[in-house]
C-alpha cells in the first residue's frame, strides 16, 4: 500500500510570494487533513475534507489559505500571499472508517519564506 | 476546545531502561487518545492508540495508559533501543461526523543513549 505522497518536500519563497502544496491520499481513504507544524510543536489541524467537502476549516486562515479537494482524491492547499510567520512544515493526512480512522500522515512540506 | 499538555518536553535514558510520557487533556467528552513518533524529516507514525472503553493496551514495549476520571493518559516504552530515538506526540480527539479531530500536545524528544 502506498502512502500518503505530497509535494514539493520543500519550497523556499519570498514573501508576498504565493505557494501550493499537493496532497495525494491513500488510495480510498475518504478523508483528508492538512495540517501546520511549528518548529519544536505538535501538529495542528487547518482543514479537514469528507470526500470533498471541507468538513471543518474553522481553524484555516481564509484571508490568505484556500484549499481544495476536487473529485474527492487528491488535495491542494495555496497560501497567497506568504508571510514570514508562515515557515513551518504543511503535513497532509488521510484517514478511513474501514481502517478505525487511523490517521495516515505524509512526510510534509518544509516552507521557508524569505 | 480541547487542550493537551505533554511532559517532559525532553527525556533522555540509557539504552535498555523505561521511558515515560505524560499527557493530560482537558475535554471529557474525547474518547480516542494515539500516540505518534516523529522521526526526522518524516510525518508522525501511529504506534499506538487506545479508546475510552478500555483502560490499558500493550503492545511488545509499548504500553498506553488511561485515567478518564482524572483525564490523563501515559506511553511507557520498555527496554528503550536507540532507534527509540525520536519525537513523541500524544493527541485526543472526539470521533465528529465519522473521522476523529486530533489535539496534539507539544511533543517530547526522546533520547536512547546506546
Amino acid at each position: 500500500e502506498a502512502g500518503v505522497v505530497q509535494s514539493p518536500r520543500y519550497k523556499i519563497i519570498e514573501k508576498k510570494q504565493p505557494v501550493a502544496f499537493w496532497c495525494n491520499p491513500i488510495s480510498g481513504h475518504n478523508t483528508l487533513y492538512w495540517y501546520l507544524q511549528n518548529l519544536g510543536q505538535g501538529p495542528e489541524l487547518l482543514i479537514r475534507y469528507e470526500n470533498e467537502e471541507a468538513v471543518d476549516d474553522s481553524q484555516l486562515p481564509k484571508d490568505r489559505f484556500s484549499a481544495e479537494r476536487l473529485k474527492g482524491v487528491d488535495s491542494t492547499l495555496k497560501i497567497q500571499p506568504a508571510e514570514l510567520g508562515d515557515s513551518a512544515v504543511y503535513l497532509c493526512a488521510s484517514s478511513s472508517r474501514d481502517r478505525d480512522n487511523e490517521q495516515f500522515f505524509g512526510p510534509g512540506t518544509r516552507l521557508t519564506v524569505l | 476546545g480541547e487542550n493537551v499538555e505533554q511532559h517532559p518536553s525532553t527525556l533522555s535514558v540509557q539504552e535498555g531502561d523505561s521511558a515515560v510520557i505524560k499527557c493530560t487533556y482537558s475535554d471529557s467528552a474525547s474518547n480516542y487518545f494515539p500516540w505518534y513518533k516523529q522521526e526526522l524529516g518524516k510525518g508522525p507514525q501511529l504506534i499506538i492508540d487506545i479508546r475510552s472503553n478500555v483502560g490499558e493496551k500493550k503492545d511488545q514495549r509499548i504500553a498506553v495508559t488511561l485515567n478518564k476520571t482524572a483525564k490523563h493518559f501515559s506511553l511507557h516504552i520498555t527496554e528503550t533501543q536507540p532507534e527509540d530515538s525520536a519525537v513523541y506526540f500524544c493527541a485526543a480527539s472526539m470521533t465528529q461526523g465519522g473521522s476523529e479531530k486530533l489535539v496534539f500536545g507539544k511533543g517530547t524528544k526522546l533520547t536512547v543513549n546506546p
